[in-house]
């Protein structure tokens, strides 16, 4: 069974300019989520999608992150305008449909490295 | 006060010795305690949910103190394959999201 899967693994941008992250959750996998880390810093939450809708997005740090999840497949998660402090790995994870006999494992992408000059 | 909190590390420890990682959690209401391991450049993968019980897994030993909101990882017998970041986790609710401990690095020798 494929796992979570990333893209691009890394991109290296100029501050002002847009990125678009991709991934590809696990197939079935109802809930999807963004995290993010940051250089010397602990894995962090952004958003979490069940299925399209997007459930929990406390985590996004501003406006100039958009998360889509048209369909309820594959997701995107875009920077726009990319300042320097946008720099760290994006990690997707998924898990199983919300349900009291699913388990609670967190599956995770390989993450996509962003570095903002 | 951060939600999870573990010691950094490093543990440098010889192969075959047993080691132990402590971790502490703010939130008393929290319901689902994890500990998985990074490798470096890569991505986090379960190493093994902890339980009330307490739960053995081979060489890997986790256990859960709700009333001091403590959570521990032993490890036995190291092997240099043990080398990796470990990381706490918490979760509030079920599919609900993780909260990460910063890691705890082991390096184990020869």
């Amino acid at each position: 069974e494929a796992g979570v899967t990333q893209f691009p693994s890394h991109s290296v941008i100029e501050k002002g300019q847009t990125v678009t992250l991709r991934c590809d959750p696990i197939s079935g996998h109802d809930n999807l989520y963004w995290y993010r880390r940051v250089m010397g810093k602990e894995i962090k939450f952004l958003l979490h999608f069940v299925k399209e809708s997007k459930q929990d997005e406390s985590g996004m740090p501003n406006n100039r992150f958009l998360a889509e999840r048209t369909g309820g497949t594959y997701s995107t998660l875009k920077v726009q305008p990319a300042e320097l402090e946008d720099s760290g790995v994006y990690f997707c994870a998924s898990s199983q449909p919300s349900d009291p006999s699913s388990y609670n494992e967190q599956f995770f992408g390989p993450g996509t490295r962003l570095t903002v000059l | 006060r951060k939600e999870v909190e573990q010691d950094p590390g490093p543990f440098n420890v010889p192969e075959g010795a047993t080691v132990a990682f402590n971790c502490t959690y703010s939130n008393s209401a929290s319901q689902s305690f994890f500990w998985y391991r990074q490798d470096c450049r890569k991505e986090p993968k379960l190493l093994m949910s902890v339980y009330s019980s307490g739960n053995e897994d081979g060489r890997f030993t986790a256990q859960l103190n709700r009333a001091s909101q403590y959570i521990s990882l032993l490890i036995r017998d190291s092997k240099l394959s043990d080398s990796a970041t470990y990381l706490c986790v918490v979760n509030r609710y079920n599919f609900n999201k993780f909260y990460f401990g910063s890691g705890t690095k082991l390096n184990v020798k020869p």
